[in-house]
């Protein structure tokens, strides 16, 4: 089992809907979480963090954490076209490392 | 405030060669960690320095190395460079309270003929 794990995608979603973004971890103990969105031919930025379980929302992104479960989303409302790359989840592992999954693309078409 | 640099940006290099990258991280991050992306690997973890010590490292074979300097810009050296050398090479600073709110660089195109 990878460490941390996503669906390669791609997602595609019509533009104003809702994008779901989902990554599960192998590491229980595990505390911190991130998302990542990743254009083509440029690097990782980061746009999302969460420590605790639940919500947490930043204008059209919404994280959610169920540590329980495993598993960490990435909701997108409204989606745009400028919403379509790649969006990477990491975790912060026992391990004392990030560890990052393989991402997700996703597309929003007009 | 200015983002993390990258140099070079791009690097053509002959099997069996060496390679030196530097990354400057924003000013008064002092968490540098580097990352090898290839398309089948995705993001892997090769190294984090701060304060001049190596604090973590991946599981890359000794010849990838680096260093972290008084400054907090960092290097890496892949020694005897092999074909699946190849990658982009990102660098990535945070500061120290905030270790994983990673900042990326634009990374370093490595390509290994």
């Amino acid at each position: 089992q990878k460490e941390v794990e996503q669906n390669s995608g791609p997602l595609s979603v019509p533009e104003g809907a809702i994008a779901s973004l989902n990554c599960t971890y192998s590491d229980r103990v595990s505390q911190s979480f991130f998302w990542y969105r990743q254009y083509s031919g440029k690097s990782p930025e980061l746009i999302m963090s969460i420590y605790s379980n639940g919500d947490k929302e930043d204008g059209r992104f919404t994280a959610q954490l169920n540590k329980a479960s495993q598993y960490v989303s990435l909701l997108i409302r409204d989606s745009q076209p400028s919403d379509s790359a790649t969006y990477l989840c990491a975790v912060y592992l026992n391990t004392d490392k990030l560890i990052f999954g393989t991402g997700t693309r996703l597309q929003v078409f007009p | 405030k200015a983002g993390v640099t990258q140099t070079p940006r791009y690097l053509i290099k002959t099997r069996g060669q060496q390679v030196t990258l530097s990354c400057s991280p924003i000013s008064g991050h002092r968490s540098v960690s580097w990352y090898q992306q290839t398309p089948g690997q995705g993001l892997q973890f090769l190294f984090e320095y701060f304060s001049e010590t190596q604090r973590n490292k991946g599981n890359f074979p000794g010849r990838f190395s680096g260093r972290q300097f008084s400054n907090s810009r960092s290097e890496m050296n892949v020694s005897t460079l092999e074909l699946g050398d190849s990658a982009l090479y990102l660098c990535a600073s945070s500061l120290a309270t905030a270790r994983y709110e990673q900042y990326f660089g634009p990374g370093t195109r490595l390509t290994v003929t």
